[in-house]
């Protein structure tokens, strides 16, 4: 079955530093999404990438789709203690297929 | 507008004990998750559906039952409660399609076995 793989699971950065994760599919997306969990929270949608080398930026974060739509980064620049939380990758293979989310990436921040 | 609305939002059960976790969304969407969050990890999925009449086993049903009888609800059984359960469940649900397909999430059901 589809596989999305978000890899390392932790991460730990001081404050200023910018922040790049990656997300890879084992199959081709439709469209890939990214979410934020706050610690004790849920996941909230950040954004949807649908074509082909999309980039899409809000504000520090800066989110891309690769060109063969296989996978997708987002890079955070000058991470602030508020970046702190866990960032899902889910993607789609098709209009009516499932989302499939990877196990995310757990970002620390230190002041 | 409320979204996904889990209930409860904590429970404490004892071994062997049953419960059913409520899930219901207002969006009419057709896609339905349920997923556990075991602490500092990520998202693994329980069951979902692709609408009413309609359930799926996800990468981890054992031990969960699952029902699909409205659009709306989704509720999801725990029979015989063991330790490993002990988890935050969350709820989700979305549309599929072209357009807007992100998840809506419930706030969550924290819930411990003892």
């Amino acid at each position: 079955g589809q596989q999305v793989m978000q890899i390392p699971q932790y991460q730990h950065v001081q404050e200023g530093e910018d922040f790049t994760t990656y997300c890879n599919s084992s199959t081709t997306l439709s469209n890939i999404q990214w979410y934020k969990q706050r610690p004790g929270g849920h996941p909230v949608f950040l954004i949807q990438l649908v074509k082909s080398g999309e980039v899409k930026k809000q504000k520090r974060l800066t989110f891309q789709f690769g060109e063969a739509k296989k996978n997708s980064s987002l890079h955070i620049t000058a991470t602030q203690t508020t970046d702190v939380g866990t960032y899902f990758c889910a993607g789609l293979t098709g209009a009516n297929s499932k989302l499939t989310f990877g196990k995310g990436i757990t970002l620390s921040v230190r002041p | 507008n409320a979204g996904v609305t889990q209930t409860p939002k904590f429970r404490i059960l004892k071994i062997g004990q049953s419960m059913t976790l409520q899930c219901t969304q207002d969006m009419n969407h057709n896609y339905m998750y349920w997923y556990r969050q075991d602490p500092g990890m990520g998202l693994k999925l329980i069951y979902y559906s692709v609408g009413a009449g309609i359930t799926d086993k996800g990468e981890v049903p054992n031990g969960y039952n699952v029902s699909r009888s409205t659009t709306e609800d989704f509720p999801l059984r725990l029979e015989l409660a063991a330790p490993s359960q002990t988890s935050v469940y969350f709820c989700a649900s979305s549309y599929p399609g072209t357009g807007h397909t992100e998840a809506f999430f419930g706030q969550g059901t924290r819930l411990t076995v003892v």
